[in-house]
């Protein structure tokens, strides 16, 4: 119960194009849902976080759009650019639970090509 | 722009020795943790702190694990007795002042390799 599924576990887009990554839980006391970018040798970096309290957040090119019901929400990479090139993770928490942990996907590794 | 930085950044280390791994937080955050990546696979949450004691952990956190705040800056992890399963790369993260629910801003990580 306490995963979170993500799928595809990799994308290869064309330059321009639409990238979408999806993710779908079980856990109900989830209340968080960030997505974040890794790039080689790096750490994870938040792109963009959502509460359930919303449908859809949007931040420049990124959005994400939360299915609360189907306990499900994606990530839409808009005019996608080879520097957008890089490991996607989804991830949840319980936070008004008490619990700061983050419960990660298994990552989609995004391929831009130009 | 403020980071979180991780010491050192590979480590080798023959199984059984005892290893530290050293971050340094975000100065003004009160929430840390350490999560691992084994090569491949996704991130996993080991444990977070706060307020100088262990406010979540995970099964993978056994005896063999510690943290520890030892100074105003430092935050460690320390693997009394590394096994070859503990090859993995491990990140710092730190949040806050806020804390709930506040982006965790992750080291770029410490590569642990046991032989």
């Amino acid at each position: 119960q306490q995963q979170v599924k993500q799928s595809p576990q990799s994308l290869i887009v064309q330059k321009g194009g639409i990238s979408i990554i999806n993710c779908a839980y079980e856990n109900t006391a989830f209340d968080y849902f960030p997505w974040y970018q890794q790039f080689p040798g790096k750490g994870p970096a938040l792109l963009i976080a959502i509460r359930p309290d919303v449908s859809e957040k949007k931040e420049g090119r990124f959005t994400i759009s939360f299915n609360k019901s189907a306990k499900q929400f994606s990530l839409h990479i808009m005019d996608s650019q080879p520097g957008d090139s890089a490991t996607y993770f989804c991830a949840a928490a319980g936070v008004q639970g008490g619990s700061e942990k983050l419960v990660f996907g298994k990552g989609t590794k995004l391929t831009v090509n130009p | 722009e403020p980071e979180v930085t991780q010491t050192p950044s590979h480590q080798v280390t023959q199984m059984g020795q005892e290893v530290i791994l050293r971050c340094v937080p975000i100065s003004n955050h009160l929430y840390f943790y350490w999560y691992r990546q084994i090569l491949g696979q996704k991130v996993e949450f080991l444990v977070s702190f706060y307020n100088n004691e262990i406010s979540e952990k995970s099964e993978i956190f056994d005896d063999q694990f510690s943290v520890e705040r030892p100074d105003g800056s430092n935050f460690t992890l320390k693997i009394r007795s590394t096994k070859l399963e503990d090859s993995a790369m491990y990140f710092c993260a730190s949040s806050g002042p806020q804390g709930s629910g506040e982006t965790q801003y992750f080291g770029p990580g410490t590569r642990l390799l046991v032989l």
